[in-house]
């Protein structure tokens, strides 16, 4: 297994309150992806990072921001949360995109928002 | 928009069977497709397609792309009640940026 760490696991928060999710490879992958994961929506990209301070949008990015200060870190943010970002949320890695690489992710984040 | 189609949205089985899942798309131009299969935890990778006609295969799981039609078809032969997940269609496009479909879940009855 490639090694990816999330943390936390789970996490319950309150509507309006800040939350960060930690995501931790040890692959020295360059690229990082956040996806939440909803019923009937299947897996939908945040945001994603291609190297150090290099950060994208993703199809569902507005509410969440994210930071890479190290290759190993990246960091998703929910600013206010709201019970619609209430979801399981991965992380990936990807080694290139030169080569086509495949994505290997985390184990996972559930947040409950109430 | 880019789109990611995957049919059935679910399919129930009995082992030994043979099932053939779908994943069409509607993006115009892509670097890679990609299967995954997820059970209760993250998706673990499958098969990375790239080339149009080329059959990928790993023991009783085979894939392929047909870049015409804009689909890409997953096949599991001599079902098992091991293959029981949600199986994961995605398109990587140019921008490196990934689209993945609903799933299709299958459950593998013994």
């Amino acid at each position: 297994d490639a090694g990816i760490t999330q943390s936390p696991r789970h996490k319950v928060t309150e509507t309006g309150t800040p939350v960060t999710l930690r995501c931790h490879q040890t692959e020295n992958h360059r690229y990082m992806y956040w996806y939440r994961q909803d019923p009937g929506h299947g897996l939908r990209l945040i945001h994603y990072s291609y190297g150090v301070k290099d950060t994208d949008k993703g199809e569902v990015s507005d509410g969440y921001s994210v930071s890479r200060s190290k290759t190993e870190d990246f960091l998703l943010t929910l600013e206010s949360a709201t019970s619609s970002q209430t979801s399981v949320y991965f992380c990936a890695i990807s080694l290139s995109i030169v080569t086509d690489n495949e994505q290997f992710f985390g184990p996972g984040t559930r947040l409950t928002v109430l | 928009e880019d789109k990611v189609v995957q049919s059935p949205l679910s399919l129930v089985v009995h082992e030994g069977d043979t099932v053939t899942l779908n994943c069409s798309y509607e993006v115009t131009n892509f670097r890679s497709l990609l299967w995954y299969k997820q059970e209760k935890k993250a998706p673990t990778f499958l098969f990375m397609l790239t080339s149009s006609g080329i059959e990928k295969k790993s023991g009783r799981l085979s894939s392929i792309l047909d870049k015409k039609e804009l689909f890409s078809i997953l096949n599991i032969t001599a079902t098992q009640t091991g293959d029981s997940a949600v199986y994961l269609c995605a398109l990587r496009t140019v921008n490196n940026d990934m689209r993945f479909g609903a799933g299709t879940r299958l459950t593998v009855k013994p």
